[in-house]
């Protein structure tokens, strides 16, 4: 059975602190795995990452993937309240020609100022 | 470009009733995935529709349905409603052979 594992499962920090979230998976003809953000309403994309230690980049926010040890980490830094969200982390795997995707359980975030 | 909407938003129905949720993907899209999210549990993948075709199915009994027209829009039941069918219902699509899933705002389904 396919698996994703997030942890922390929640954390407070400070703003202007540095945070690590972690996902590791087990899933079979692995695809990429997706970030995403979630704040009251619908998840929004973050990163796709398909290929091993190559860092994807956007703003504060860094995420890299290692195939070998099957994880990704998600980091943010200088953290902002805004940043406060579960953030999700997804696999997508190749499935009979068609991709699935399976969920983590989200890391809920809570920057206090 | 419009996203993905789903209606209802929110609605409350007690035990024993029935259910049916609807979503229009973003324009282009077609395929379409419907995920359960609890506090617990997290995003439970439901099933996904393709061409009015049910592609994948996760593990969730016979009282969840869905379909899909050919306009790609679709919809889900959900029949003999439980206590612990109260849930944030969430329908994503996408373009075609990709995992970016863009999903809409949900249907908050109460159950009394």
């Amino acid at each position: 059975e396919d698996k994703v594992v997030q942890s922390p499962l929640s954390l407070v920090v400070h703003e202007g602190d540095t945070v690590t979230l972690n996902c590791s998976y087990e899933v079979t003809n692995f695809r990429s795995l997706l970030w995403y953000k979630q704040e009251k309403k619908a998840p929004t994309f973050l990163f796709m990452l398909t290929s091993s230690g190559i860092e994807k980049k956007s703003g504060r926010l860094s995420s890299i993937l290692d195939k070998k040890e099957l994880f990704s980490i998600l980091n943010i830094t200088a953290t902002q309240t805004g940043d406060s969200a579960v953030y999700l982390c997804a696999v997508e795997k190749n499935s009979g020609g068609y991709q699935k995707v399976t969920f983590g359980t989200g890391t809920k975030l809570q920057v206090i100022p | 470009k419009a996203g993905v909407t789903q209606t209802p938003r929110y609605l409350i129905k007690t035990r024993g009733q029935q259910v049916t949720l609807s979503c229009s993907p973003i324009s282009g899209h077609r395929s379409v995935s419907w995920y359960q999210q609890t506090p617990g549990q997290g995003l439970q993948f439901l099933f996904e529709y393709f061409s009015e075709t049910q592609r994948n199915k996760g593990n969730f009994p016979g009282r969840f349905s869905g379909r899909q027209f050919s306009n790609s829009r679709s919809e889900m039941n959900v029949s003999t409603l439980e206590l612990g069918d109260s849930a944030l219902y969430l329908c994503a699509s996408s373009k075609p052979n990709t995992g970016e899933l863009f999903f809409g705002e949900g249907s908050r389904l109460t159950v009394l």
